[in-house]
């Protein structure tokens, strides 16, 4: 069956530190994945995604993602975190190549110390 | 820039109520989702609607709920008769055809009392 598993409930990290948060997927197919940012009160902003092609995608608010077929991850990166950084993050993972739902990892919290 | 819109943003509703939320999707997409988040719990996909009919659902989505798009503008979540468990927050998605990408709404929250 399709998951996804983000293995950190909750980090935090200081303001101007770099941020990684884990995803890993499990998926029979070629995975459609994304990274979407909830802030308190609001819907849900895509960050990025991975269709196909070069392995590093970079996205909004300077954020990055890794995909890595071998470690089935798609792990989420920035190089100095900002206050606004602070935020739920979700990894998804939709089926390749058809319109389908998407299925969605647990989220992590993140917190930014001043 | 085209947004999902969704209303309301809070409801509160009395158990065994009827509640339909509301949502605007992005006018030049053909498929439209909901979703929803109970509290402390992942998102969670209920059902996708395409060309006037149901795609796909899950199993979350039993004989409670409904969808429609009832003119060219708004596509609806109907619950026939709320529990306690329903509350939760809703997402609506839209997505053009051919892409798996989803824009989220904002939500709606509701609260069964």
């Amino acid at each position: 069956a399709q998951s996804v598993t983000q293995p950190d409930i909750h980090i935090t990290v200081s303001e101007g530190a770099s941020l990684e948060l884990r995803c890993n997927y499990s998926y029979g197919a070629t995975p459609y994945l994304f990274w979407y940012v909830q802030s308190p009160g609001q819907g849900l902003q895509l960050l990025l995604k991975y269709f196909s092609g070069d392995t590093l995608v970079q996205g909004i608010k300077g954020f990055e993602a890794e995909f890595k077929r071998s470690q089935s991850s798609f792990n989420l990166r920035k190089p100095s975190v900002h206050w606004s950084d602070a935020a739920e993050y979700f990894c998804a993972v939709g089926a390749g190549g058809s319109q389908g739902n998407l299925i969605f990892g647990k989220g992590t919290k993140l917190s930014v110390k001043p | 820039e085209p947004e999902v819109t969704q209303t309301p943003s809070h409801q509160v509703t009395q158990m065994g109520q009827e509640v339909i939320l509301r949502c605007v999707p992005i006018s030049n997409h053909l498929y439209f989702y909901w979703y929803r988040q109970i509290l402390g719990q992942k998102v969670e996909f209920l059902v996708s609607f395409y060309n006037n009919e149901i795609s796909e659902k899950s199993e979350i989505f039993d004989d409670q709920f409904s969808v429609e798009r009832p003119d060219g503008s708004n596509f609806t979540l109907k619950i026939r008769s709320t529990k306690l468990e329903d509350s939760a927050m809703y997402f609506c998605a839209s997505g053009r055809l051919g892409s798996t990408e989803a824009f989220f709404g904002q939500g709606t929250r509701l609260t069964v009392v």
